[in-house]
């Protein structure tokens, strides 16, 4: 069964830190780009931050550039976000979602960032 | 890079069509045929259901199709069920700098 599988949601203040993980089975991870996706409470989806195949390329929504590192290691099938300097707009569920033919084919079930203090 | 305009909300009855609408510009929509559309069910994950402005995934039911006529794109959904009911998005390429805009979003409901 192809499968996404995130962790490392969580609560934090702002201004803090927090790393996402992302987990992939069933197919060949190496072989696609990846991207993050995030859904602010009630809100619509807006797209993150994307990485080619091989981690050569990185691509970023200009609200998160500086702040946020997309990084992937296609030795663990696993797809990673490294977020710094959280604020309260920040706050959303992430989607760590498969890129292909420049659509969003396949995601997880997503894990929740609240940033309060 | 600014979100892609669609309806706020449509509505239809069972058996009937409808069409929600997608309008970007010149560089998203316009100039590539790089759109996606997505369906989320309340409290689920969103699912693919239209890609490259017209093609349908494995699984999809053939009542979607997807079109696209200069900077806007369009959904429609025909023989309205009840199970269509849901929040559909869509998102287009849009170029090196800015890659990926969603739309905001747009509220089905089947009376």
């Amino acid at each position: 069964e192809v499968q996404l599988v995130e962790s490392g949601g969580g609560l934090v203040q702002p201004g803090g830190s927090l790393r996402l993980s992302c987990v992939a089975s069933g197919f060949t991870f190496s072989n696609y780009w990846m991207s993050w996706v995030r859904q602010a409470p009630g809100k619509g989806l807006e797209w993150v931050a994307n990485i080619k195949q091989d981690g050569s390329e990185k691509n970023y929504v200009d609200s998160v550039k500086g702040r946020f590192t997309i990084s992937r290691d296609n030795a663990k099938s696993s797809l990673y976000l490294q977020m710094t300097s959280l604020r309260a707009e920040d706050m959303a569920a992430y989607y760590c979602v498969r890129d292909q033919a420049f659509a969003f084919d396949i995601w997880g079930h997503g894990t929740m960032v609240t940033v309060s203090s | 890079q600014s979100a892609l305009t669609q309806p706020a909300s449509v509505s239809g009855s069972p058996g009937q069509s409808i069409t929600i609408s997608c309008t970007g510009t010149s560089s998203d929509v316009g100039s590539y045929n790089l759109v996606s559309w997505y369906q989320q069910h309340p409290g689920k994950v969103p699912k693919l259901m239209i890609y490259e402005v017209t093609k349908r995934p494995s699984g999809v039911s053939n009542r979607f199709s997807g079109s696209k006529s200069g900077n806007t794109a369009s959904l429609t959904i025909s023989g309205l069920q009840a199970e269509d009911e849901a929040d559909y998005y869509c998102c287009s390429y849009a170029g090196y700098s800015t890659f990926r805009v969603f739309g905001g979003g747009t509220k089905l409901t089947v009376l």
